[in-house]
């Protein structure tokens, strides 16, 4: 067990919905990273934030979103899906940016768009 | 930009068997370089890591050197079990944006099947 906690754990919904993944960070960890992984990508870093603030964007779509709560959790937005958002989206935690810290990933939510 | 190959798998082995598994990347600077194990069903874990070159990463009987002059981090693993069946990620910080914030750029993964 990592410590990073990911909720839900399956998520199945139609094309043109939105849906909100969310991830809490170990204890201590101040910086939260969000990947995907699907078949025909493989991982891809999506978006970093640190203390509250983004720091990093990667390959991530207009129609996805993310922020960092005061309380450290945070939130996965994916608007308007289409058929091939349809992955594994994991969060990672460590405790500051940088390649010094360990990042902790979750167990992932798997996203299935109908 | 910054990138990671890594052998293709599936690596099918016998328990006790030798591994390796090819790793090469391209980087400005000087990225950390990682390898990370995803079991079924289970988010990635961090294997190994090395920082600089010539370091040696190692954990588990695992082992991988970072080598600059060939670009290239290889797993090896003397004798393997059938527990370390597995999918396995190799991995580099990116630095881009002005200075590394540590986002994993990944390899497309290798599945390592391991025979009793």
């Amino acid at each position: 067990d990592s410590g990073v906690t990911q909720t839900p754990k399956h998520l199945i919904t139609a094309t043109g919905q939105r849906v909100t993944l969310r991830c809490s960070p170990r204890s201590g960890d101040l910086s939260v990273y969000w990947y995907q992984q699907s078949l025909d990508q493989g991982l891809q870093f999506l978006i970093q934030y640190y203390n509250g603030e983004e720091r990093a964007k990667g390959n991530i779509l207009e129609r996805f979103s993310a922020q960092q709560f005061p309380d450290l959790h945070s939130e996965l937005n994916l608007s308007s899906l289409e058929l091939g958002d349809s992955a594994l989206y994991f969060c990672a935690s460590s405790v500051g940016p940088g390649t010094t810290y360990e990042q902790y990933f979750g167990p992932g939510t798997r996203l299935t768009v109908t | 930009g910054n990138s990671v190959t890594q052998m293709e798998g599936p690596v099918t082995l016998s328990e006790e068997a030798f591994l390796t598994i090819n790793c090469t990347y391209t980087a400005t600077g000087y990225p950390s370089l990682f390898w990370y194990v995803q079991y079924p069903g289970e988010g990635l874990q961090l294997l190994l890591k090395a920082t600089k070159a010539d370091d040696k990463g190692s954990n588990k009987g695992f082992e991988a050197t970072y080598r600059k002059e060939t670009t290239s981090f290889h797993l090896e693993k003397g004798s393997v079990q059938v527990s370390d069946s597995a999918v396995y990620f190799c991995a580099l910080s990116d630095g881009a944006g002005g200075g590394s914030q540590g986002n994993l750029i990944f390899g497309k993964g290798t599945k390592l099947s391991v025979k009793p």
